[in-house]
């Protein structure tokens, strides 16, 4: 049973740049987080999708990132015009209901986003 | 505004030593509290997670001490291993709509080495 699959696992990308960020949940998973993690900092939270619905968005930047979880295929996490401040690991995880409750929440490997 | 304090930033314990990393909490209504190991390169994994309606949870060699008036939580680890050198996070959320909690707020983490 595999687990939460992310890809790329590192992704670097010039200024200005778009980058875009995969997210297969696991198999029977309907419920998408995305979690930003900083160096040295914890996790942060982005925004939260069911299948074709983002839920809770609120943790987003504003501008230049968007997220998608379409009725087929993965889940998407967008960065249009990247920027240094951009760098950081991404990290996605799934749950097969709304929320986790007692029961564990998956996280992928990350994909790693350095921009130069 | 951090939600979520953790400390020691880095912890280095003997083989066989006790660990014990600390958090405290602002927001109340957090119900919902686990602690994530995470090894380089990989995503975090849940080790342990508590309730406000108990004070202790133990699973193995680790234990959550949960302080609801002082709002601190701790994580022990008994003797300790090597192979338990990792950075850990403690976290929290609170139930959101719908009855779920989706969103953590994490601590910003600690590094444990353990030396053989």
């Amino acid at each position: 049973n595999a687990g939460v699959m992310q890809n790329p696992r590192h992704l670097v990308r010039r200024r200005g740049q778009e980058a875009r960020l995969r997210c297969s949940p696991m198999k029977g998973h309907s419920h998408v987080y995305w979690y930003r993690q900083l160096p040295e900092e914890g996790l942060k939270f982005m925004v939260y999708l069911q299948k074709e619905n983002i839920i809770d968005e609120s943790g987003m930047p504003k501008e230049r990132f968007s997220a998608e979880f379409p009725k087929e295929g993965p889940s998407i996490l967008r960065i249009q015009q990247v920027v240094r401040g951009d760098s950081a690991a991404y990290f996605c995880a799934s749950s097969p209901r709304p929320g986790f409750g007692n029961s564990p929440l998956h996280f992928g490997n990350g994909t790693r986003l350095t921009v130069t | 505004q951090q939600q979520v304090k953790q400390s020691p930033q880095s912890l280095i314990v003997q083989k066989g030593g006790i660990s014990i990393i600390n958090c405290a909490y602002e927001n109340t209504a957090f119900d919902y509290f686990p602690w994530y190991q995470q090894f380089p390169g990989k995503g975090p994994a849940l080790l342990i997670a508590i309730r406000p309606d108990v004070s202790e949870k133990k699973e193995g060699r680790f234990t959550i001490s949960f302080n609801k008036s002082a709002k601190q939580f701790s994580l022990h680890i008994m003797d300790s291993q090597p192979g338990d050198s990792a950075t850990y996070f403690c976290a929290a959320s609170k139930e959101y709509s719908g009855g779920s909690n989706y969103k953590l707020t994490f601590g910003k983490g600690t590094l444990l080495t353990v030396n053989p």
